[in-house]
């Protein structure tokens, strides 16, 4: 069975400041990363994703890096927010054609 | 992406009494799972609902208490049944996109039971 763990568990940056919450897995079906956002209230949004044919994906303030071999990857937010003040699950294939979720990061970036 | 929609919302409902948790997808896809998310901690699949099959249950999930109806490839329910307290949650049904990769869910359901 897929086991994801998470770290922080939660995390307080202050508003410009860069936020790095970390992620490992065992083993994978197949190679796809993605991690999402959630508002309370809200479902779980995807936020951003990777291929490990790459090590590093950017997209705006979000940048997911990946370390194949160590079998972690990690998301990194740059100049963070208040708005990005939420809870952040990285996620892995499991065995099935479904993904195992990490057990969050709750984020709080201070005014 | 994948427009998810479910209902209802949010309920609260009393122990014993079972509640029926609709998801409507905008377009077909092959499989919808069910996730149950407790509160302030991660999502736990229950079960994956293909159309046309048998739900396949997570350990710890069994069918008689959740059963999955999947009758169309843009529609599923989650039945709830015999709630306890231990039931509060929120449950979330997800959808696979983009060549099977990506997974998208709905807004949730909260339920809480008294």
């Amino acid at each position: 069975q897929q086991q994801v763990k998470q770290s922080p568990q939660s995390l307080i940056v202050q508003k410009g400041g860069i936020s790095i919450i970390n992620c490992a897995y065992e083993n994978t079906a197949f190679d796809y990363f993605p991690w999402y956002q959630q508002f309370p209230g809200k479902g779980p949004a995807l936020l951003i994703a990777i291929r490990p044919d790459v090590s590093e994906k950017k997209e705006g303030r979000f940048t997911i890096s990946f370390n194949k071999s160590a079998k972690q990857f990690s998301l990194h937010i740059m100049d963070s927010q208040p708005g990005d003040s939420a809870t952040y699950f990285c996620a892995a294939p499991g065995y099935g054609q479904n993904f195992v979720f990490g057990p969050g990061t709750r984020l709080s970036v201070l005014p | 992406s994948a427009v998810i929609s479910q209902k209802p919302s949010r309920d609260i409902c009393q122990r014993g009494t079972s509640l029926t948790i609709q998801c409507q997808v905008d377009s077909q896809v092959t499989m919808m799972f069910w996730y149950r998310q407790q509160p302030g901690q991660s999502l736990t699949l229950i079960a994956t609902a293909n159309q046309g099959s048998e739900a396949t249950y997570e350990s710890g999930f069994v069918i008689d208490k959740f059963p999955i109806s999947r009758p169309n490839l843009t529609f599923s329910t989650l039945t709830v049944s015999n709630m306890s307290p231990e039931d509060s949650s929120i449950y979330l049904c997800s959808v696979l996109r983009g060549g099977g990769e990506t997974q998208y869910f709905g807004p949730g359901t909260r339920l809480l039971v008294l």
